[in-house]
């Protein structure tokens, strides 16, 4: 198993530019989730899924939006870059079966300038 | 959501000292959830807690949910190099979206 994988590793967006972060995983998991993880600020929740077709927000959703529409995918679009939106940023999966232990990507970082 | 404290920030110890690593909250915690997060890399988990009172260890690791659940711990004993880290307390909300403290980042010097 490849468990969850993320693409880009690294990307440079200009302000006012779009992009998708993609996120996969192979494990079946129903539970996916971003997150994103600025300095001495730990892991905020951005969106997260419980399952193909059903998403919600966390704690830090603006100017992100999710999809979720296979249980293996779940990218994160970023519609307008803004520089706060610099960061590096984690999908994550988990699942009931696991006792919900969150398995987590490599990680993308992304500067926005 | 609730904000879940963890102290401190920051620890710098010789190797083979103890360390030790505080995540608290003011309302009860369903769960508790430790993760470490090599430098560079990403948060790799490493145990979950449910029960009042309860202690697992790991090797050199030991973990704690206190009695109330509004406090957990976790302590390594006779740190080593590859101890080093931020290690993160996270309260798994409905099980599946994490909320996580700020992490302390241990530095561990030969």
């Amino acid at each position: 198993n490849a468990g969850v994988t993320q693409t880009p590793k690294f990307q440079v967006l200009k302000t006012g530019q779009s992009m998708t972060l993609q996120c996969a995983q192979d494990m079946n998991h129903e539970y996916m989730s971003w997150y994103r993880q600025d300095p001495g600020m730990g892991l905020r929740l951005i969106h997260y899924s419980v399952g193909a077709g059903i998403t919600d927000q966390g704690e830090v959703p603006n100017g992100y939006n999710v999809s979720r529409s296979t249980t293996e995918d779940f990218p994160l679009r970023l519609l307008s870059a803004a520089p706060s939106q610099t960061s590096v940023y984690f999908c994550a999966s988990s699942s009931a079966g696991k006792g919900y232990e969150q398995y987590f990507g490599p990680g993308t970082r992304l500067t926005v300038t | 959501g609730q904000q879940v404290m963890q102290i401190p920030q920051y620890q710098h110890v010789q190797e083979g000292e103890d360390f030790t690593t505080y995540c608290n909250s003011s309302t009860t915690l369903s769960n508790i959830q430790w993760y470490k997060q090599r430098p560079g890399g990403h948060p790799v988990f490493l145990i979950q807690l449910v029960k009042s009172g309860e202690v697992k260890k790991q090797k050199r690791l030991t973990f704690q949910f206190g009695e109330a659940k509004k406090n957990s711990s976790l302590h390594i004993t006779a740190t080593q190099t590859t101890d080093v880290g931020t290690y993160f307390c996270a309260e798994a909300n409905s099980g599946y979206a994490l909320n996580f403290g700020k992490g302390t980042s241990l530095l561990v010097t030969p």
